[in-house]
């Protein structure tokens, strides 16, 4: 079954520092990845996807089918990247679903 | 531009009292519709989906229950509210298509934090 591990609850970085979130996974198959955000008072919101191959408001993410893993980098974090981040994979067949991680709430401190 | 609402943004019920949520995608035809439920330190559970009017599939089993009257309908339904139905609900979309291949990507509205008391 597909399962996405995002091992950090809580992760806490200076502000210009890099950083990274983790995210793991297990999939029989080739996988879609997503990094969703959550500011606060905001909705949940798709922030990128492996297959664009993008970087957005700085962030970036490879998929290492190796690993199986995807995790989202930013060389600088500012104080505005705090917020919840869930990482999701491609479900099963039909109805494209998505399984998400626990997430892991990011604070950027000043 | 498709859009998605939610409503009511928040409510406060008794123990055993009936719930309905009702969610709303604007700017689209044919979509998936999704009810999450978002806990703290749990990510987002999936509770039903539907791919079409009067298709409904549950995750997992509880006491609430979801329908889709219309294609851009997505209500979700309780007839007797617990404790532990306490939550926030969030409401998701997605394209609805399979062909050539999948679009994945769901939208989500801005949810509904309900609390039983």
């Amino acid at each position: 079954a597909q399962r996405v591990t995002q091992p950090e609850k809580l992760l806490s970085v200076f502000k210009g520092a890099p950083v990274e979130l983790k995210c793991n996974y297990s999939y029989s198959g080739s996988p879609e990845l997503f990094w969703y955000v959550q500011y606060s008072r905001q909705r949940l919101q798709l922030l990128l996807r492996h297959i664009s191959r993008e970087s957005i408001k700085g962030f970036t993410a490879d998929l290492n089918k190796g690993e199986t893993s995807f995790h989202l980098k930013k060389p600088f974090a500012q104080e505005e990247d705090s917020a919840m981040y869930y990482c999701a994979l491609s479900g099963p067949k039909g109805a494209q679903k998505l399984v998400f991680g626990q997430g892991t709430r990011l604070t950027i401190n000043p | 531009s498709q859009t998605i609402h939610q409503w009511p943004a928040t409510l406060v019920q008794p123990v055993g009292s009936p719930l309905s949520l009702e969610c709303t995608v604007e700017g689209t035809s044919n979509p998936n519709l999704y009810w999450y439920r978002q806990a703290a330190g749990r990510g987002l559970q999936l509770l039903f989906y539907s791919v079409g009017i009067g298709q409904i599939s549950s995750e997992v089993p509880q006491n609430l229950s979801a329908s889709r009257p219309q294609d851009r309908q997505f209500i979700l339904s309780s007839k007797k509210l617990l404790l532990s139905d306490s939550g926030f609900y969030l409401c998701a979309w997605n394209p609805g298509r399979s062909f050539p291949t999948p679009l994945y990507e769901q939208y989500f509205g801005p949810g509904t934090r309900l609390t039983v008391t």
